[in-house]
C-alpha cells in the first residue's frame, strides 16, 4: 500500500523559512516523479512544485520560483520542500503527491496523495 | 501559461441526478486531463485520467469526454458519497494547473 506522510508544517512568520518533509512508501520512490500541491483554507488546489524520478528536473510555477526548492533522498525514500521568503499568501495544507507519468501509467496523474501538512505563515 | 475554467462552479443536486460539470483550457490540451473528487477534510482522490479513463476501484457511474479546450465530468446518478468537490487539473506540460473547482452540494 502506498503511504506518503508529511512532515514539518506550523506557523512561522512572515520572511522565515520552513522545511516540509514526505516519507514514501509501499511503491519504488527512486522511480517515480514527486510533487507538492497545497490548498489555502477553503480554497482550491494549487501545484507547487514536481521532481522527476532522478532528481535531476524540477518544476516551480511563478509564484513560489526562486523561493521553493524540491529535493529527494531515493535512498531514504524522502522527499522535501524547501521554503523561504515565506508569505501570508503561502498558508495552506501542502500534500505531498505521487506523480504517475509515462510507461505503465498509461498517462499522467497524481494517483496518491499525503494526508498534508499545514503551514500557517502569521505575525 | 494554461489555465482551466470549471463551471458551474457550485452544483445542487438530488440523489440519483445525472450530473454534468465542464472544465474548459485556455488552449488547446489534446487529452491531457484528470478528474478528482474531494471530500472535506480529505485529501483528492483521483477519479479519470486522460480525459475518459477511469482509474481502478472507481464506480462506472463516473465518465469523462473531451478534447482539445473542452471537457466534461458526468455521474449518471448521483449518489449519496458523491456530494464532494470536484477538481480537473491539466498535464498539457508545466506548468500544471487546476481548475477552480465544482461543489456538488445536496438539493
Amino acid at each position: 500500500e502506498v503511504q506518503l506522510l508529511e512532515s514539518g508544517g506550523g506557523l512561522v512568520q512572515p520572511g522565515g523559512s520552513l522545511r516540509l518533509s514526505c516519507a514514501a512508501s509501499g511503491f519504488t520512490f527512486s522511480s517515480s516523479a514527486m510533487s507538492w500541491v497545497r490548498q489555502a483554507p477553503g480554497k482550491g488546489l494549487e501545484w507547487v512544485s514536481t521532481i522527476s524520478d532522478s532528481g535531476d528536473d524540477t518544476y516551480y510555477p511563478d509564484s513560489v520560483k526562486g523561493r521553493f526548492t524540491i529535493s529527494r533522498d531515493n535512498f531514504k525514500n524522502t522527499l522535501s520542500l524547501q521554503m523561504n521568503s515565506l508569505r501570508a499568501e503561502d498558508t495552506a495544507l501542502y500534500y505531498c503527491v505521487k506523480y504517475c507519468r509515462g510507461g505503465s501509467c498509461n498517462g499522467y496523474y497524481f494517483d496518491h496523495w499525503g494526508q498534508g501538512t499545514l503551514v500557517t505563515v502569521s505575525s | 501559461d494554461i489555465q482551466l475554467t470549471q463551471s458551474p462552479s457550485l452544483l445542487s443536486a438530488s440523489v440519483g441526478d445525472r450530473v454534468t460539470i465542464t472544465c474548459r483550457a485556455s488552449q488547446g490540451i489534446a487529452t491531457s486531463l484528470v478528474w478528482y473528487q474531494q471530500k472535506p477534510g480529505k485529501a483528492p482522490k483521483l477519479l479519470l485520467y486522460a480525459a475518459s479513463t477511469l482509474q481502478i476501484g472507481v464506480p462506472s457511474r463516473f465518465s469523462g469526454s473531451g478534447s482539445g479546450t473542452q471537457f466534461t465530468l458526468t455521474i449518471s446518478s448521483l449518489q449519496p458519497e458523491d456530494f464532494a468537490t470536484y477538481y480537473c487539473q491539466h498535464f498539457s506540460g508545466f506548468p500544471l494547473a487546476f481548475g477552480g473547482g465544482t461543489k456538488v452540494e445536496i438539493k
